[in-house]
């Protein structure tokens, strides 16, 4: 099993450009997390989904947007990035919460 | 957004001494988890445990769940250099059953 796939694993960004971070999972899991890990920081949740079709905000969704068409994938959307977005970015899924989360090896983004 | 406390926030340890750290909450928990992160990647699960004075072995290291089912411990006995990382807590509660809260975190160096 490849668990959890993120790509790309780095990209730097100029400000006001877009781009999806893609996230794909072959566990089966219903539940899929998208996290951002600042500097020295810990996880910030961004958008989470429970099922296919199904999205919820997190703590930080401002200019982010998801999707969940399929089980497998949950892609992530930075729409206008800009600097405060540069961040290491995680996807993660779940059978559910108390089973613990799979993470990705994440993608590190830079916006300059 | 909700997080738990973890404490300390950072450790600079020798080789061969033991850790601990702790997460502390204001609500109760039914599941408590261990991640570690290592430089450059995503969190990955050392030890999950389901019941009040649960007490839980993963080789050096040792988990417990509190009795008050607000707190959770790990230990890690004779720390070697391969443990340098980023240890966080993960709560999980049935108020809130789509997603973990995460603690702080806590980063562990340990020299030669």
């Amino acid at each position: 099993n490849a668990g959890v796939t993120q790509t790309p694993k780095f990209r730097i960004l100029k400000i006001g450009q877009s781009m999806t971070l893609q996230c794909t999972q072959d566990m089966n899991h219903n539940y899929m997390y998208w996290y951002r890990q600042d500097p020295g920081m810990g996880l910030k949740l961004i958008y989470y989904s429970v099922g296919a079709g199904i999205t919820d905000k997190g703590e930080v969704p401002n200019g982010y947007n998801v999707s969940r068409s399929t089980t497998e994938d949950f892609p992530l959307r930075l729409e206008l990035a800009a600097p405060s977005q540069t961040s290491v970015y995680f996807c993660a899924s779940s059978y559910g919460g108390s089973y613990g989360y799979t993470f990705g090896s994440g993608t590190r983004l830079t916006v300059v | 957004g909700q997080q738990l406390n973890q404490s300390p926030q950072s450790m600079f340890i020798q080789e061969g001494e033991d850790v601990s750290m702790n997460c502390t909450s204001s609500s109760i928990f039914n599941t408590w988890l261990w991640y570690k992160q290592d430089p450059g990647e995503g969190p990955v699960l050392l030890i999950a445990l389901y019941k009040a004075g649960e007490l839980t072995s993963n080789g050096r290291l040792t988990a417990q769940f509190g009795i008050t089912r607000k707190d959770s411990f790990l230990n890690i006995s004779a720390s070697i250099p391969s443990d340098v990382g980023i240890y966080f807590c993960a709560g999980h509660s049935t108020y809130n059953t789509d997603k973990l809260i995460f603690g702080t975190g806590t980063r562990l160096q340990v020299f030669p």
